[in-house]
């Protein structure tokens, strides 16, 4: 199983500034298959980032994700006040599907 | 516009059973595979299973191999789990997913349903 460890576990910063959300494998990710997903209190998660650095219909070019391998990143250029959530990493690249523990992004 | 629409949770005794529904519109439902993912209470995902598009193939984590089944109906549109024996560690918001492309990822996902196993 690969196990994917997210971190910090919560980052706060203010609107505007840029947010750096990070997500490691215990080992190689299969073809970068990667992906990124944002869940806001009482809501289901969201689909931002595919394959690595895909972003998925309709979400704001402010997301962003980089990396291979084992080591992956979640950028949000400037933070808006809707983008305050809880983010998680997925791997697909092995069995079983396995989520990260999540990084929860406040207001400082 | 695509819609997942969970239904059947509740409250129920340890060792009891319970089926889920999701029932899907919107799309081509029998093109997709889909998925059941969970969340406990404060916690954060674990995927449970998930279906090819036809039903031919089912995938369970290890947590519930053996006691839940995956099936979908597609003359009907809607995607099952069937749980058996379930265990208080089965308590969580029940969500059912697409899969966009077969690979694993999901987008989007319904509403969720809560399961709570409680004596």
């Amino acid at each position: 199983e690969i196990v994917l460890t997210q971190s910090p576990g919560t980052l706060s910063l203010s609107p505007g500034e840029r947010a750096t959300l990070s997500c490691r494998a215990s080992q190689s990710v299969r073809n970068n298959y990667l992906a990124w997903y944002q869940q806001k209190p009482g809501q289901a998660p969201r689909l931002l980032i595919s394959g690595a650095s895909s972003r998925a219909t309709g979400i704001p070019d402010r997301f962003s994700g980089s990396g291979s391998g084992t080591d992956f990143t979640l950028t949000i250029s400037r933070l808006d006040p809707e983008d305050f959530a809880v983010y998680y990493c997925q791997q697909y690249g092995g069995s079983p599907l396995t989520f990260g523990g999540g990084t929860k992004v406040e207001i400082k | 516009e695509v819609q997942l629409l969970e239904s059947g949770g509740g409250l129920v005794q340890p060792g009891g059973s319970l089926r889920l529904s999701c029932a899907a519109s919107g799309f081509s439902f029998s093109s997709y595979a889909m998925s059941w993912v969970r969340q406990a209470p404060g916690k954060g995902l674990e995927w449970v299973s998930a279906i090819s598009d036809s039903g031919g193939n089912t995938y369970y984590g290890d947590s519930v191999k053996g006691r839940f089944t995956i099936s979908r109906d597609n003359s009907k549109s809607t995607l099952y789990l069937q749980m058996n024996s379930l265990r208080a560690e089965d308590t969580a918001l029940y969500y059912c997913a697409k899969e966009p492309s077969a690979t694993g990822y999901f987008d989007p996902w319904g509403q969720g349903t809560l399961v709570t196993v409680s004596s």
